[in-house]
């Protein structure tokens, strides 16, 4: 059974500093792995997707994810926070193929920046 | 424009009173699924839909229901609510091929309180 977990409800940093959030996975096949952001009375969007290509997933807004599979994790960075990044952040997984139904969401991490 | 279409944004029900949430997609995707928001457990998948007529229970399908007759609407069904379910419902759709999902596309979200 697939699974995820967010390190953090909460993360605050400020502007210009780095921004790292936690996610660990649990699947039992090949992962598809996803990192989604919900902005104030929105639906979640796509930030970036990892889907067994390159280990380093590169996604919007200057946000990029690694997979380490030694570590079960999937981990979102940026450089440099700016203010307009704050919002929940989701983590989630699917399995790959054809027969993948489910998608399993994280419990969110909330993100703000302070100036 | 490509779209999830949920209505309504805003439901103030009673207990007991059957009520529907629509969702509608336009992007002719097979792959459809109602997630509900709660504070501190993330979303929560509640039904999906891997084609017309092809429905499945997520992780809290219990006290929901959902027909899937036509492959761009996948509306959901309290029969008898209950405060329980005051929550923030999301109905998002997604491309699949062999590969697996790709991204999840979200509507705006339900915000719904029973009382």
């Amino acid at each position: 059974a697939q699974s995820v977990t967010q390190l953090g409800s909460h993360v605050s940093v400020s502007e210009g500093a780095l921004v790292l959030l936690r996610c660990n996975y649990s699947s039992s096949v090949p992962p598809y792995l996803f990192w989604y952001v919900q902005y104030p009375n929105q639906g979640l969007q796509l930030l970036l997707k990892y889907t067994s290509a390159a280990t380093l997933v590169k996604g919007i807004n200057g946000f990029e994810a690694e997979f380490k599979k030694s570590e079960t994790s999937f981990h979102l960075t940026k450089p440099s926070a700016h203010m307009s990044d704050a919002a929940e952040y989701f983590c989630a997984v699917s399995e790959g193929g054809s027969s993948a139904s489910k998608i399993i969401f994280g419990s969110g991490t909330r993100l703000s920046i302070r100036p | 424009e490509a779209q999830v279409t949920q209505n309504p944004r805003y439901l103030i029900t009673v207990t007991g009173k059957k009520l529907t949430v629509t969702c509608s997609q336009n992007m002719n995707h097979e792959y459809m699924s109602w997630y509900r928001q709660d504070p501190g457990l993330g979303l929560r998948q509640i039904y999906y839909s891997m084609n017309v007529e092809v429905t499945d229970k997520g992780d809290v399908p219990e006290g929901y229901k959902v027909s899937r007759k036509e492959k761009r609407n996948f509306p959901l069904i309290l029969e008898s609510p209950s405060p329980n379910q005051t929550s923030l419902y999301f109905c998002a759709s997604s491309l699949r091929d062999g590969a697996g999902h790709e991204k999840l596309f979200f509507g705006s979200g339900t915000q719904l309180s029973v009382l």
